[in-house]
């Protein structure tokens, strides 16, 4: 079965760059969440979006912004980058009716130097 | 306050052993929803299992098994005859219904480890 793809799978960047991390939620998943785990921590939800329109909002940073496009993929932008923006960023797709879980993609590392 | 208590942050047991993992939830809502996931050391996370707060109903799916309890806002998790693939941070997770969304909240996890 189709799972959620995030790319790309490991990034390094430097302080001050941007980064753009993509996710493809399983298909016909209305909803996507994006999540933000740092080293030796729990997932930290950051942003969602249901059919295109942002739905909630988390800890995300006014350094990042997020998109979510007309093909359901999203998108995660990162300006500014520090080090402490260092962690692996999740993407999980659901569809919202019936409480369907969260499937998560496996995640892009970011290692900002 | 809605919290998630995984007070158990790192168990050790040699491979064969049986393993019970403790989660312990805190919120004000009768309607909810628990979740365990799994995150091997490849870092991706995976879906183990959600339970609604209706159903106090233990699951047992192969060599893994829950225990739900309201009356102790308990949530554990068990791995029979465990292996050294069941090695992993094991997070467990509450999501209220009242939110229209997954804002869920996360214990810190539970690393497990697995001797063979």
């Amino acid at each position: 079965a189709a799972g959620v793809i995030q790319s790309p799978r490991h990034l390094i960047k430097e302080k001050r760059e941007t980064a753009t991390l993509k996710c493809y939620p399983i298909p016909r998943h209305d909803t996507v969440y994006w999540y933000q785990q740092g080293p030796g921590q729990d997932p930290q939800f950051l942003i969602s979006f249901y059919e295109k329109m942002q739905s909630d909002k988390g800890s995300i940073p006014d350094r990042f912004s997020a998109q979510q496009f007309s093909d359901y993929h999203s998108e995660l932008n990162m300006s500014s980058l520090e080090l402490g923006d260092s962690a692996l960023y999740f993407c999980a797709s659901t569809l919202r009716s019936g409480w369907s879980p969260l499937h998560f993609g496996n995640g892009t590392r970011l290692t900002v130097t | 306050a809605q919290k998630v208590t995984q007070a158990q942050t790192e168990i050790s047991v040699v491979e064969k052993e049986d393993v019970t993992l403790d989660c312990v939830y805190e919120t004000r809502d009768t309607t909810y929803y628990l979740f365990w996931y799994k995150q091997p050391p490849s870092g991706e996370l995976v879906f183990l299992i959600r339970r609604n707060s209706f159903d106090e109903q233990n699951e047992i799916s192969g060599r893994y098994s829950w225990n739900f309890q309201k009356s102790t806002s308990s949530f554990n998790f068990t791995i029979t005859a465990s292996q050294v693939v069941d090695s992993a941070v094991y997070f467990c997770a509450l999501s209220e219904a009242r939110y229209s969304n997954y804002q869920l909240i996360w214990g810190a996890g539970t690393k497990l480890i697995i001797k063979p």
